[in-house]
């Protein structure tokens, strides 16, 4: 039951173009929307997080937007940096946290 | 600022041995959380805490207990390692509840083999 779909396991972008990854969720309930980045061999690191009553927030380089009728949010990353080269896990809360499979994005010189 | 703590980082057990992932944080939180990530899946809850002596399942709990006698340490026991076991396991803990906007706090996960 995967409440919380990330269809896109890699993306590969140029550095200074914007990353956009893409998240899909079912459960109409869920009322927060998170962004975790992980590198290898570390654990997940909060990034951006949204409410589902916004349809934009923006920190930095960083912004999420929602699509409630679609059930669709994404992340933007603008300009990308090799820096964010990281696997990006999108999570969905109601009653409990949900997980996507995450997006491995990877930024070229 | 050690965060979350997370031991051992890797570990091989064979079937049927029993272990125990040790996990501590310094941030004075009172919700603990267990995750395990399979290759090419999310992170699925196994057990959380919102407090010393309070406990309770996730998502997929067979096979594991946890306990919770201090603020820091949320141990996860293996008793009866199976090959499904095999997995990274995460620590986190939260200010918040974990279904608020506050974010999770991880360790740097526990790579377990079960052979």
């Amino acid at each position: 039951d995967q409440q919380v779909k990330q269809n896109s396991p890699s993306l590969s972008v140029q550095e200074g173009r914007i990353s956009i990854l893409n998240c899909d969720y079912t459960n109409s309930m869920f009322d927060y929307f998170l962004w975790y980045k992980k590198y290898p061999a570390e654990g997940p690191t909060f990034l951006i997080s949204i409410s589902s009553i916004k349809d934009k927030n923006e920190d930095g380089r960083f912004t999420v937007f929602l699509n409630k009728s679609a059930k669709h949010l994404s992340l933007h990353i603008v300009p990308s940096q090799p820096g964010d080269s990281a696997v990006y896990f999108c999570a969905a809360s109601a009653n409990d946290m949900r997980f996507g499979a995450g997006t491995r994005l990877t930024v070229k010189p | 600022n050690a965060g979350v703590t997370q031991t051992p980082k890797f570990r091989i057990l064979k079937i049927g041995q029993s272990m125990t992932l040790q996990c501590t944080q310094d941030m004075n939180h009172n919700y603990m959380y267990w995750y395990r990530q399979d290759p090419g899946m999310g992170l699925k809850l196994i057990y959380y805490s919102v407090g010393a002596g309070i406990t309770d399942k996730g998502e997929v709990p067979n096979g594991y207990n946890v306990s919770r006698s201090t603020t820091e340490d949320f141990p996860l026991r293996l008793e009866l390692a199976a090959p499904s076991q095999t997995s990274v396991y995460f620590c986190a803990s939260s200010y918040k509840r974990q279904y608020s906007n506050q974010p999770q706090h991880f360790g740097d996960g526990t790579r377990l083999s079960i052979l």
